[in-house]
């Protein structure tokens, strides 16, 4: 069973640009959460989508969205980019009540 | 605001030696996680405990859970430099219409061949 894939790996970008991550959950898992982890702040959630919905959204400004489609597939974006978006960012997928999934995450750099 | 946090922040310990982290938190909870990160990599789940719930074993893990002190410590027995890694807890945060795990800032662990 494959596990939760996020692209790209690793990502530069230059300060006002902006930027669009991918995850793919496990397959038949329908919930997806994306988390942003720093040094300082450690992990902080974003949001989390459930059968292409928006379910919860963390404490983000409004240059942070994401979306799911119908194969449960999810990307989150981040419009104007400042340096401080510099993070790891993790999306996890689970079903029923058990642990997440995570993926390897996307190292991104803004410069 | 962090939900979880763990203690200590960093453990160097000896091959061989067992390992205690302990997590607390805030408000009344579900369920407590365990997560392992290798260094800049993603979260691997270890354990979960629910809130009915005083201890759980896994190979070299035992997760313990206090909910009158709201705090839960994991050991791992019998070290091996390849459990050198982040250790987090997470507790489930009423958000929205479902529960979010809310990480602590982790312990970092160091295990020395």
């Amino acid at each position: 069973k494959a596990g939760v894939t996020q692209t790209p790996r690793y990502l530069i970008k230059t300060r006002g640009q902006q930027v669009t991550l991918s995850c793919s959950p496990i397959s038949g898992h329908r919930s997806v959460s994306w988390y942003q982890q720093t040094p300082g702040q450690g992990l902080q959630f974003l949001f989390e989508y459930f059968s292409e919905t928006q379910r919860n959204k963390g404490n983000f400004p409004g240059r942070f969205s994401g979306r799911q489609f119908s194969n449960s597939r999810s990307e989150m974006n981040v419009s104007t980019l400042e340096l401080g978006d510099s993070a790891l960012y993790l999306c996890a997928s689970k079903d029923g009540l058990y642990g997440y999934t995570f993926g390897s995450g996307t190292r991104l750099t803004v410069v | 605001s962090q939900q979880g946090e763990e203690d200590p922040q960093a453990l160097s310990i000896q091959e061989g030696e067992n390992a205690t982290m302990n997590c607390s938190y805030k408000t009344s909870i579900n369920n407590l996680q365990w997560y392992r990160q290798n260094s800049g990599r993603g979260l691997v789940h270890l354990i979960l405990i629910r809130s009915n719930e005083r201890e759980k074993h896994s190979g070299r893990l035992r997760v313990t859970l206090d909910t009158s002190k709201k705090s839960s410590s994991l050991l791992i027995t019998a070290s091996r430099a390849a459990d050198t890694a982040s250790y987090f807890c997470a507790t489930d945060a009423r958000e929205g219409g479902s529960y979010i795990p809310t990480f602590g800032r982790g312990t970092s662990l160091i295990v020395h061949p």
